[in-house]
């Protein structure tokens, strides 16, 4: 069973690039998530879908959007990288809404440096 | 004040050893969760807990609603239970969806 899967792992991005991390789940689950993770800190909410259809701002959106696609796949996207954006990029996804104390189920991460 | 905390930050023992994390909240809360990240970085959702104590393995769960206050024990510690292990809450009427998270305790178990 894949579960998570997110691409690429590991991206070196320039100051002002743009890229998509892409994120795909097999299981069914309703909801997605996107997650960063900074040393000395804990994770930390950056957009998520409760349902096909719809997204919502986390804790620190800004800097980033993030698409939907369909019920499998929820994408997010920097449009113009900056170096504090570096970060590990975690998915994740929970087969109920957030409020629905579901366990979430997460991707083994993307390790972005932005130069 | 960090809405979660964790003690300790890091966390040595020997194989065999009994092993307790500690998770202080400071919000009401619906759930609590402790998840797993193991050295490669993948995280694994261990326990989920809104009362009592749940128990998987060697791995036992116990949380304490009127104390805002959980705790993690691994009993007979064996080098592959090295990893860091985060505790998240979900507040009441928590806004956006989010799980509140904890810094992380990292455990390392020497053989």
């Amino acid at each position: 069973n894949a579960g998570v899967t997110q691409t690429p792992k590991f991206q070196v991005l320039k100051t002002g690039q743009s890229m998509t991390l892409q994120c795909a789940q097999d299981m069914n689950h309703n909801s997605m998530y996107w997650y960063r993770q900074d040393p000395g800190m804990g994770l930390r909410l950056i957009y998520y879908s409760a349902s096909e259809g719809t997204t919502d701002k986390g804790e620190v959106p800004n800097g980033y959007n993030v698409s939907r696609l369909n019920k499998r796949e929820f994408s997010l996207r920097l449009e113009s990288a900056a170096p504090s954006q570096t970060s590990v990029y975690f998915c994740a996804s929970s087969e109920f809404g957030p409020y629905s104390n579901q366990p979430q189920h997460f991707g083994d991460g993307t390790r972005l440096s932005i130069l | 004040k960090n809405e979660v905390e964790q003690s300790p930050q890091n966390l040595t023992a020997q194989e065999g050893e009994f092993i307790t994390i500690n998770c202080s909240y400071s919000v009401g809360i619906s759930a609590l969760h402790w998840l797993q990240q193991h050295p490669g970085g993948g995280i694994v959702s261990l326990f989920m807990l809104s009362s009592g104590k749940k128990k998987h393995g060697r791995l036992i769960a116990t949380i304490n609603i009127q104390e805002k206050h959980s705790s993690l024990h691994i009993t007979a510690s064996h080098p592959r239970d090295s990893a860091v292990y985060i505790c998240a809450v979900r507040s009441y009427g928590g806004s956006q969806g989010n799980l509140i998270f904890g810094k992380g305790t990292k455990l390392s178990v020497k053989p």
